[in-house]
């Protein structure tokens, strides 16, 4: 059975850095194909892709938020962090981690997600 | 405003058969790229519904159906039921923008 939990502050002030941590059980970031998403969600809004990495450290990002994101993968512990800089209130809402797998980028999904953790910016 | 787009809100009485659909384009959808639909029930994670167009996880009830069509999709949902009531989104991926992206999210309301 995969599980995947997410962590990390539940409250950061404007300007800060955010660092989550996805810590998953079921599967191993050093078998071929897999992967972990992370998404978020604004308090009643949409979801938003944010960053992919793969079993092979190749990482993707949502182009729209790259220069503020840095995923990293740590096999050994099962976990997988997403650091985002400079938070902003826009950035308020219920960060997701999901498993992925297969070889075919644009053909896979997510599944299982995360619980979510939701993160406030303020001052 | 999402790359890909879906109806705000449906509803629809118990029993009845409804549809949500998720129009994109020549970048997502229309470039074959495949879609998947996940059901977030309120104060939930999201829960995968539809993979791969039209295919169901186990456990997923054969009342959900996916449907696939030119820069087009659609998830059917037969035989309402109360516990239906969630929030529905897309998912697929888009080369121009080479991200993943979601719809806007349908509110469906079983009345």
């Amino acid at each position: 059975q995969i599980t995947l939990k997410e962590s990390g502050p539940t409250l950061v002030k404007p300007t800060q850095t955010l660092t989550l941590t996805c810590t998953f059980s079921g599967f191993s970031l050093s078998t071929s194909g897999v992967g972990v998403h992370w998404i978020r969600q604004p308090p009643g809004k949409a979801l938003e892709w944010l960053a992919l990495v793969y079993w092979d450290d190749d990482k993707r990002y949502n182009p729209s938020l790259k220069s503020r994101l840095t995923i990293v993968k740590d096999t050994s512990k099962n976990q997988v962090v997403l650091t985002i800089t400079n938070m902003d209130p826009v950035d308020t809402g219920t960060y997701y981690c999901a498993h992925t797998m297969g070889y075919n980028t644009g053909y896979n999904w997510f599944d299982p997600w995360g619980q979510g953790t939701l993160v406030t910016v303020s001052s | 405003q999402s790359v890909l787009t879906q109806p705000p809100s449906v509803s629809g009485s118990p029993g009845q058969r409804l549809t949500i659909s998720c129009t994109g384009s020549s970048s997502n959808i229309g470039a074959g790229y495949t879609i998947h639909w996940y059901q977030q029930l309120p104060g939930t994670a999201p829960k995968l519904l539809i993979y791969g167009n039209s295919n169901r996880p186990s456990g997923v009830p054969d009342r959900f159906s996916g449907s696939k069509s030119g820069t087009s999709a659609s998830l059917a949902i037969t035989g309402l039921q109360a516990e239906d009531e969630a929030d529905y989104y897309c998912l697929s991926y888009d080369s121009s923008l080479s991200a993943w992206v979601f719809g806007g999210g349908t509110k469906l309301t079983v009345l």
